[in-house]
């Protein structure tokens, strides 16, 4: 079982769509960060949220933490080929847990 | 600032062989990460190192070890391969700062039992 849940599982829309991918969990958290990993590589980090209710923006991708610190979201406008990957969140206490992650597909 | 580097990074062993797996971290961090990632189980954390001590472990078979070296590099070790072990294995380097914890991931190990 999965301590954080992200939904959806898939994902596949087309340039210019919007589109918003969760991060759900029992557990409150320190913090929580979200990845974005393209095959054969290692995750890249997108942003960390420490603050209940924080928003943050990156360009086209904005990220939420729930007032509570047991949820995030992401939202991406605008989506584009460059946004294909597998997008994974994970939230902080004594060790570091992921989600299975969102893999988006992005069709020109 | 060079990111995290892992070495090698494709390896192909037999089951019942040992592996050592290594990684330098970002400089100036001094907690390194060690994660294995399967297509069925996903990112898996497995242990973490801080200043030479193990400060956390997943839940992994004793098969599975790690050692953090004075200079922050680490490895970790896999004895008596079996075919499961099969997966991409990442290192992370981290720092905290103000309550803000962040991780940076090198590109993975791919490591295949045959």
């Amino acid at each position: 079982t999965q301590l954080l849940e992200q939904s959806p599982q898939f994902l596949s829309i087309q340039e210019g769509e919007n589109l918003t991918v969760y991060c759900n969990s029992s557990s409150v958290f320190s913090s929580l960060q979200w990845y974005r990993q393209e095959p054969g590589e290692g995750p890249v980090l997108l942003v960390t949220v420490v603050t209940g209710g924080e928003v943050k923006k990156l360009k086209r991708l904005t990220f939420q933490f729930g007032d509570a610190r047991k949820d995030s979201s992401l939202h991406i406008t605008a989506a584009q080929p460059g946004d294909t990957g597998l997008y994974l969140c994970a939230g902080r206490n004594n060790d570091m847990r992921f989600g299975a992650g969102t893999r988006l597909t992005v069709k020109p | 600032k060079a990111g995290v580097t892992q070495t090698p990074r494709y390896l192909i062993k037999t089951r019942g062989q040992q592996v050592t797996l290594s990684c330098s971290p970002i400089s100036g961090h001094r907690s390194v990460s060690w994660y294995q990632q399967t297509p069925g189980q996903g990112l898996q954390f497995l242990f973490e190192y801080f200043s030479e001590t193990q400060r956390n472990k997943g839940n992994f078979p004793g098969r599975f070890s790690g050692r953090q070296f004075s200079n922050s590099r680490s490895e970790m070790n896999v004895s008596t391969l079996e075919l499961g072990d099969s997966a991409l294995y990442l290192c992370a380097s981290s720092f905290s700062s103000g309550g803000r914890y962040e991780q940076y991931f090198g590109p993975g190990t791919r490591l295949t039992v045959t």
